[in-house]
């Protein structure tokens, strides 16, 4: 049974970082591109960023490119998401999604989320 | 940047047919997925590949496609079905893309 279980968030100020984890087990790690999506309250989701399954590609949404690295530890079976200048638009609900082994485009599985708030 | 526009609302009856739409230029060629996100929880994926349903979801969700619009068909609608659902797609630039969700209700 595939358990992704995200961690890190909480509320920062505007302009400093935070990093995020998201411990993976039920699967290969390493068989799987991994995301990031985040969802602000009350809004809809977007997608962030993602790292193939072989860690050597890493794709970003504009608007987090420059800001966020995302990168992963297989030995530890754990994604990250290292956040840096943040904005008040960063507020969200922030969720790991796994690939399918086959297709790196979509999310047939996601952790729960942790809810990270900008805010002075 | 490309977009993909859904309906805010749909409302339906139980047992009747739930249509949800997802549309824009980015669709063509491109494969679409669905996820349902109910409140307080994390989105499931109830349609890939444009139709492909994954296991474990009702036969009652389908998926279709034509030209720059897809539709998620939920035949029969229950009242669990009532849900945010999110159509998203990957663009020509390895984009990951969202619709901006339509909140289906089941009354």
């Amino acid at each position: 049974q595939v358990q992704l279980v995200e961690s890190g968030g909480g509320v920062v100020q505007p302009g400093r970082s935070l990093t995020l984890s998201c411990t993976a087990s039920g699967f290969t790690f390493s068989s799987c591109a991994l995301h990031w999506v985040r969802q602000a309250p009350g809004k809809g989701l977007e997608w962030v960023a993602v790292i193939s399954k072989d860690g050597k590609n890493k794709y970003y949404a504009d608007s987090v490119k420059g800001r966020f690295t995302i990168s992963s530890d297989t030995s530890k079976e754990t994604l990250f998401l290292q956040m840096s200048g943040l904005r008040p638009g960063d507020t969200a609900v922030y969720y790991c999604a796994k690939a399918s082994p086959t297709n790196w485009a979509f999310f047939g599985d996601w952790g729960q989320g942790t809810l990270v708030t900008v805010s002075s | 940047s490309y977009e993909l526009t859904q309906p805010p609302s749909l409302s339906v009856s139980p047992g009747q047919t739930a249509r949800v739409t997802c549309s824009g230029d980015a669709m063509s060629k491109q494969y679409v997925y669905w996820y349902q996100q109910k409140p307080g929880q994390a989105p499931v994926l109830v349609m890939y590949k444009d139709d492909e349903r994954p296991s474990g979801i009702p036969e009652r969700f389908s998926g279709s496609t034509s030209g720059t619009r897809a539709t998620l068909t939920i035949g029969g609608a229950q009242p669990e079905d009532e849900a945010d659902y999110y159509c998203q797609i990957v663009d020509s630039s390895s984009t990951i893309l969202f619709g901006g969700g339509t909140k289906l209700t089941v009354l």
